[in-house]
Formats: C-alpha cells, structure tokens, sequence
C-alpha cells in the first residue's frame, strides 16, 4: 500500500480482556516501530523491529505487551489482561533502515479504549 | 535530563507573525535530526529534515547548531492552519538507530 495501514482504528474492549492491534508497514521498510500517545502527551517509544534482528523491547511497559513481526512485515501488537490505563492511541511507524535521514511514517493508529 | 528538550509552550501568535521554536538534545552521538508536525487527534507527519547547512521550505527553516546541540525551527507570515504541535525527532547512532522524540511545542495562530 501507499502508506502505513493499521487496524482498528477504533477498539473499545472490557478490562481483562486481551486485544491485538496489527500494523502493515510501507512495503519495503524494513524498520517498525510501536508508539502509543496518551491524550495530551507525548510518544512513548514501545518497541522497534530491524530486519531480523531481535527486537529493542525496551519501551514495553509490562509483561501483559507482546509484539511480533511476520515474515519481516505485518506486526502485530498484543496486549494481555488489558487495564484502563491502557487506553491511548497506539501508532506504528516504518521506515527504511539506514537511511535514517528520511524519517518515518506514521499510521493513523489505533484507539484504544479500555473500560 | 531528558535527552531531546522543547519548550513546551503554549505559543499564541496572530497571523502573520514570526515564532521560533528551539529543542536541545544531549547525546553527542546524535546523527539526524527532524522535525515533525502533529495536528490534534492526527499522526504524527514529517515536516522537513534539519541540515547543519539549514534548509528551507516555503515559510519554514530548520537549522541545526551540533556545537551547541540544537535545533530550531522557524515559522515566517504564520497561519491559522499552522495550528499543531511540533516535534523535534533525533537519530542516535547506538549500534542501530535510536530514536528519540521531543514531547512537542504546541502552537496556536490566532485571526
């Protein structure tokens, strides 16, 4: 596709359910990163993808996030046991590695609303 | 100490005007350097690369200063649709790239 594609854009689940949100990067990117942004704050860095190196997990805020990446293009983030302080907006971003001077760019996210 | 800074704001500006935003980063490793710009509610969108040179866009010019590790983002004849907050993004070089967003300047330009 053109750009970055994420679903949903919308979820509301019940605590203590698990959700998955899928991110389909620009096609040929090989770097993925996860961001969630809470309202009026600024990205929190999850966790980035390069090729096939292991993932930097270091941004995930608990052990209930997981996130994986097949085939070095869709990922998809997984979050256990959900609780209200999970609600944000979680965005995904592509870029191609190394050339970092290009940027990233962004889906629209999705919003996630815990209840 | 957070390693990319930004005054928060917010700035209020009529149309028109001129405002600068600056953001400091602390780690010397740092390689690339953005800005981005965030309307409410919307992604985050790339608005220009910043050049030790400086470079310029229509109304907007980026300058990078890397002996004093800042950045700064100039906004000329400023409108409404310039409304958005605006993030300085950096790129370490920590064995793979690294990257760091600023918390964001939100400006509003008012009629």
């Amino acid at each position: 596709g053109a750009g970055v594609s994420q679903s949903p854009s919308n979820k509301v689940t019940e605590k203590g359910k698990d959700v998955e949100l899928r991110c389909d990067p620009i096609s040929g990117h090989t770097a993925l990163y996860w961001y969630r942004q809470s309202l009026g704050q600024g990205l929190e860095f999850l966790i980035y993808f390069q090729g096939n190196s292991a993932p930097d997990k270091s941004g995930l805020p608990s052990d209930r996030f997981s996130a994986e990446r097949t085939g070095g293009s869709v990922s998809t983030l997984t979050i256990q046991r959900t609780q209200q302080e999970d609600s944000a907006v979680y965005l995904c971003a592509s870029s191609h590695y190394g050339e970092a001077n290009y940027g990233y760019t962004f889906g629209s996210g999705t919003r996630l609303t815990v209840v | 100490r957070k390693e990319v800074e930004q005054d928060p704001g917010p700035f209020n500006v009529p149309e028109g005007a001129t405002v600068a935003f600056n953001c400091t980063y602390s780690n010397s490793a740092s390689q690339s350097f953005f800005w981005y710009r965030q309307d409410c509610r919307k992604e985050p969108k790339l608005l220009m690369s910043v050049y030790s040179s400086g470079n310029e866009d229509g109304r907007f010019t980026a300058q990078l200063n890397r002996a004093s590790q800042y950045i700064s983002l100039l906004i000329r004849d400023s409108k409404l649709s310039d409304s958005a907050t605006y993030l300085c993004v950096v790129n370490i070089w920590a064995g793979g790239f690294k990257t760091i967003f600023g918390a964001g300047t939100r400006l509003f330009v008012k009629a």
